[in-house]
């Protein structure tokens, strides 16, 4: 069965400087991985996905995330955060053929002036 | 398309009453997800039906938990007894055919059991 983790359960950053918020993930085959943002008092919403091909994907506001089969990991990256980016970030991964969709525990990005 | 829809937003509700989540999916997906997220455990899934059909209910943490999903367009999530240890946002999230597609989360219910 298939599993992520988030390492990280709160990232403090600085407005403008870079972040990377860290997902590993677990699985016996291949898969599928997301980036979703939840902002407060708000559902998911996605902000990037991983299906195949090549391994840097770009998604919404300027997120951009990296895939790595070797080390299994899906790290996401900014190069430069905003205020309006703190909310709580969440990897997730789905066995490619299976609906079951899986999610870390998230990690709570917190953007200070 | 209105998205995936949640009744009630909020429920606050006494320790021992049942309580009935709602979940109407976007129309034509046919996987539906249950979450449950609390500050401890994040976010975790409990049950997940395709086509109608449960297929993974190993998150469901006790026999008080139920699930159903009568027909494509409705499920619900029902707790009977309810425990304080319930509080939590449950969110539902429905996605299409295949898995190379996202799945779609509703806005969440918000309850408190006291």
């Amino acid at each position: 069965a298939q599993s992520v983790t988030q390492l990280d359960s709160q990232v403090p950053v600085f407005e403008e400087a870079p972040v990377e918020l860290r997902c590993n993930y677990s699985s016996s085959v291949s898969v599928y991985l997301f980036w979703y943002v939840q902002y407060p008092n708000q559902g998911l919403q996605l902000l990037l996905k991983y299906l195949s091909g090549s391994t840097l994907v770009k998604g919404i506001n300027g997120f951009e995330a990296e895939f790595n089969k070797s080390q299994t990991s899906f790290h996401l990256r900014k190069p430069s955060v905003h205020i309006s980016d703190t909310a709580e970030y969440f990897c997730a991964v789905s066995e490619t053929g299976f609906q079951k969709l899986v999610f870390g525990t998230g990690t709570r990005l917190l953007v200070s002036p | 398309d209105a998205g995936v829809i949640q009744s009630p937003r909020h429920e606050v509700t006494e320790m021992g009453q049942e309580v009935t989540l709602r979940c109407k999916p976007i129309s034509g997906h046919n996987s539906l997800f249950w979450y449950r997220q609390t500050m401890m455990r994040g976010l975790e899934l409990l049950i997940y039906f395709n086509n109608n059909v449960p297929i993974d209910d190993s998150g469901m943490p006790e026999d008080r938990f139920s699930a159903k999903m009568p027909n494509a367009s409705f499920s619900t999530l029902k707790i009977q007894p309810s425990e304080p240890r319930d509080s939590a946002v449950y969110f539902c999230a429905s996605r299409p055919q295949g898995s190379v597609t996202e799945a779609f989360f509703g806005q969440g219910t918000r309850l408190t059991v006291v």
